[in-house]
């Protein structure tokens, strides 16, 4: 079974604090995602990476940083943490490719973390 | 633009009863991929299901079952004799065939099942 893993479940910050959030799949996905849930809006796509060191804005990248220095790790960074970046906070991956060329495979998600900023 | 609408925020059911969560997409793709994914309360997604846009035949695995329509561009998930295991947060998505960096979900249904 794919395995995502996020470092926090919870997390509680300041404001003005630089945040990191960390994420390891064990499963040789060369894609990962960080989305930000909140209620009445769904998932949303902040930033994705499909290799190392590659990286491509989501829907709402202001504020958000991440880095993926090996392919099994994506971190997303708070540059400076703010009340409206409260939020649950998830990770996940994907195969660039499933049977037959396609390039939709499910993702996996990790249990998330829970951001708490004040 | 692709747009996903779940507009049931919330369903209570008590168990055994059947219930039906809906799901409606926009996409001006012909061809696209739609899927359907359970958030229990631990809070990981977990993937239930899969559909291309070209297989248009409903789907049953075990309680569960999805309606395809495309006439009416839905995807719509039942779940039969509900269990108090089925409360979760359900979400519908919606990607091109290309990429599911674009992936849209809906704004989720959190479905309650009581005893």
């Amino acid at each position: 079974d794919v395995k995502v893993t996020q470092s926090s479940r919870y997390l509680v910050k300041r404001t003005g604090e630089k945040v990191f959030l960390e994420c390891v799949q064990d499963m040789d996905h060369e894609n990962m995602f960080w989305y930000r849930q909140d209620p009445g809006l769904g998932l949303r796509l902040i930033y994705f990476s499909y290799d190392v060191k590659m990286k491509e804005k989501g829907d709402i990248p202001e504020g958000y940083s991440v880095s993926r220095e090996k392919k099994e790790r994506f971190s997303l960074i708070l540059e400076s943490a703010s009340t409206n970046q409260t939020s649950m906070y998830l990770c996940a991956s994907s195969l660039l490719k499933t049977e037959g060329s396609s390039y939709n495979s499910p993702l996996h998600f990790g249990n998330g973390t829970r951001l708490t900023v004040t | 633009a692709q747009k996903v609408t779940q507009a049931q925020t919330e369903i209570s059911v008590v168990e055994k009863e059947d219930v039906t969560l809906d799901c409606v997409y926009e996409t001006r793709d012909t061809t696209y991929y739609l899927f359907w994914y359970k958030q229990p309360p631990s809070g990981e997604l977990v993937f239930l299901i899969r559909r291309n846009s070209f297989d248009e035949q409903n789907e049953i695995s075990g309680r569960y079952s999805w309606n395809f329509q495309k006439s009416t561009s839905s995807f719509n998930f039942t779940i039969t004799a509900s269990q108090v295991v089925d409360s979760a947060v359900y979400f519908c998505a919606l990607s091109d065939p290309y990429n599911n960096n674009d992936m849209r979900f809906g704004a989720g249904t959190r479905l309650t099942v009581k005893p």
